[in-house]
């Protein structure tokens, strides 16, 4: 069974409107993340949590907004969706924040197509 | 910043040929290295990692050697076969950041 759930799995949306990607861990680990899979930019980091407190950005638009309600719940909210967004995100976990020795576990990917 | 290159974008064999991926990072660190793999519909999955010059990471074949000096890691595998057919990334992540940062991903085709 997939320990990291992340749905929708496929999407489709009209530019200009909003969509909110879900993601849960059931692996218990600390921080989560959220990456970017495009065809300009084959993973790209978008943002990190430990105990549900932001602790890297590196997405240089506000439009994408991460949402933490439990510990193991990393939300992506994305509005005004513009063509380019389309892209496949990829929620992600480690044990814990910090150190060099951690192991990144993905989802299965939310697959996002912006019309 | 850090970042990894990978020099090859596509690489297509036959079963039971050698596999070689070149890897080189830069980092202003001593980054912790990998190698992820993907399969089609699927996230990246760890294939291993290494932590320190001249450590060997291994797994299912294939190998890297953290070299320091050359600042590489490159993927091997003695003979691949038509199951290893995927997308590899090689990444790292230097200490004090949870960010991982991945190179370009090579994908590797096995003909039968």
């Amino acid at each position: 069974d997939p320990k990291i759930i992340q749905k929708p799995k496929y999407l489709v949306a009209v530019t200009g409107s909003e969509k909110i990607l879900i993601c849960e861990q059931y692996l218990g680990h600390n921080a989560m993340y959220w990456y970017r899979q495009s065809a300009k930019k084959p993973l790209e980091f978008m943002f990190s949590y430990s105990y549900q407190k932001l602790m890297d950005n590196q997405t240089a638009s506000s439009r994408f907004q991460p949402q933490s309600s439990k510990k193991n719940h990393l939300d992506l909210q994305i509005t005004a969706l513009k063509p380019d967004d389309s892209a496949t995100y990829f929620c992600a976990s480690s044990q814990d924040w910090g150190g060099a020795g951690g192991q990144l576990y993905f989802g299965e990917g939310s697959k996002l197509t912006v019309l | 910043g850090d970042s990894v290159t990978q020099t090859e974008g596509q690489v297509a064999l036959s079963e039971e040929d050698f596999l070689t991926i070149h890897c080189n990072y830069s980092a202003s660190g001593y980054p912790t290295l990998f190698w992820y793999v993907q399969y089609p519909g699927e996230g990246p999955q760890l294939l291993f990692r290494a932590s320190r010059d001249k450590e060997k990471g291994s797994s299912r074949g294939f190998e890297a050697t953290y070299d320091k000096g050359t600042t590489s890691f490159h993927l091997r595998k003695a003979s691949v076969q038509e199951s290893d057919s995927a997308v590899y990334y090689c990444a790292l992540r230097d200490y004090g950041n949870e960010k991982i940062t991945f190179g370009a991903g090579t994908k590797l085709t096995i003909k039968p």
